[in-house]
């Protein structure tokens, strides 16, 4: 149980474009996700809280109009990495809390999307 | 502040032998306590968590934790690691609000001699 997917799970794409990365609870409902970013050998830097059916919460220093996030229902949210540019290379991770679990904070995580912006 | 450390960035062990892994915080309050789990190019795998009750919790893939109120810690053991447990390993701490943001250390990286 347990089960939080991204997709995909690696993307490569040109300076300028925008590409939407997908991160869907399986098998529980998640009223909150939360959005990583990690660059190598480093640890996990949050960049938002996403809740369904309201707007996100970003983290100080994190572009709200760059990254835009969309949590649509229970299982779905979408992060959006807009105007790409190289620097935006890196690994996101997204995770989710089970809202029916008896604590809600325990976060599942997804297997990543690499982003590469040539 | 709120922070969690890991002292050890990078530990080697033969396999077969033990291994701890240490985990330290500062936090106003007891937090809710993780341990996850990276392969590479991976996402996270929860190993195991303390909300309260015992001390010493089971986690997956035979790894323990002892949580030390006094001595602000955390640290996360195995009796005999395997080759398989190569991967890089996070301490994390949650607030017992409702926020649920996770706070994360550093990282261990874990390699095993053969």
């Amino acid at each position: 149980g347990a089960v939080v997917s991204q997709h995909p799970s690696r993307v490569i794409c040109k300076s300028g474009t925008s590409v939407k990365i997908e991160c869907r609870s399986l098998d529980f409902q998640a009223t909150t996700m939360f959005w990583y970013r990690q660059f190598p050998k480093q640890s996990l830097m949050l960049m938002a809280t996403s809740n369904e059916g309201s707007k996100a919460t970003y983290e100080q220093g994190v572009e709200k109009d760059k990254f835009l996030i969309n949590h649509a229902s229970l299982t779905l949210s979408t992060l959006t990495v807009t105007s790409a540019h190289p620097e935006d290379s890196s690994f996101y991770i997204c995770s989710a809390r089970d809202l029916l679990a008896g604590a809600q904070v325990t976060q599942y995580f997804g297997p990543g999307t690499r982003l590469t912006v040539l | 502040a709120q922070s969690v450390t890991q002292p050890d960035i990078h530990i080697t062990v033969s396999e077969g032998a033990s291994l701890e892994l240490r985990c330290n915080y500062s936090y106003g309050a007891t937090p809710y306590l993780f341990w996850y789990v990276q392969s590479p190019g991976q996402g996270l795998q929860l190993l195991l968590k303390y909300f309260s009750g015992d001390t010493l919790v089971q986690g997956i893939k035979g790894f323990e934790a002892e949580f030390k109120r006094s001595q602000s810690s955390f640290n996360l053991r195995k009796p005999s690691v395997h080759w398989s447990d190569a991967a890089e390993y996070f301490c994390a701490v949650a607030g017992r609000g409702n926020t649920g943001k996770l706070i994360f250390g550093q990282g261990t990286t874990l390699q095993v001699k053969p």
